[in-house]
């Protein structure tokens, strides 16, 4: 398994601001997603974040407002750009190690977001 | 499209079997994975099924039909601790990524 560490746990933002939210991974992985979770609900993919070039976005997310890097093979950001009310959520970081097809995704904890 | 439905919520006794059942339609089937999610906690992994059959892990096991577009997960000698949402998710042709049902909220009573 792949342990996985996200900072912060939880933040309060103002709208109008942006927060960057660090996903790190206790060893290399291929592959790393990032996800929303609306309280109550399932998970939604917002991007594949790709070592060393673009993100790869799901629909209905765009660069401009979740802008993500991914330095190396442990590591990557996800920005939540001019934020709204509407990204109140929690954003999950996951990894898996290898590309085969029964590679398992595992996830960090959260990071809880609430935008006043 | 993609499409995958679970049972918003059920509820079982403490001690009893529940089966949770998921169906799927997807544009390309690459494995089915069924996770625990325990309220304000991280999603984990309970099961991978990819061929037809039963998968058995102590407690827990799942099955799958690609024929159907149809797995289920079964839990026995529930205890209040299996209190959670359990989520189906299917690998799709592209890439890693998965996508979600949106979960069964499953109480067990004493």
């Amino acid at each position: 398994s792949a342990v996985i560490s996200q900072k912060p746990s939880r933040d309060i933002c103002q709208r109008g601001t942006s927060l960057t939210i660090q996903c790190q991974v206790d060893s290399q992985v291929t592959m790393m997603f990032w996800y929303r979770q609306q309280p109550g609900q399932s998970l939604t993919l917002i991007a594949t974040a790709n070592q060393g070039s673009e993100a790869t976005y799901e629909s209905g997310f765009v660069i401009d407002k979740f802008p993500i890097s991914r330095p190396n093979l442990t590591f990557s950001t996800l920005t939540v750009s001019n934020m709204s009310p509407e990204d109140s959520s929690i954003y999950l970081c996951s990894a898996q190690r290898g590309q085969a097809f029964g590679e398992t995704q595992y996830f960090g904890p959260g990071t809880r977001l609430l935008v006043l | 499209g993609q499409n995958i439905d679970q049972p918003t919520e059920m509820t079982a006794t403490e001690g009893a079997i529940v089966q949770i059942n998921c169906t799927y339609q997807t544009s390309g089937f690459n494995g089915l994975f069924w996770y625990q999610q325990h309220a304000g906690e991280a999603p984990t992994f309970l099961s991978y099924n990819v061929l037809d059959g039963l998968e058995e892990k102590g407690r827990f096991s799942s099955f799958l039909s690609r024929s159907k577009g149809y797995s289920y997960l079964l839990l026995k000698e529930l205890q209040m601790k299996d209190s959670a949402s359990y989520l189906c998710a299917v690998r799709g042709l592209q890439g890693g990524k998965l996508i979600f049902g949106q979960g069964t909220e499953l109480s067990v009573k004493p």
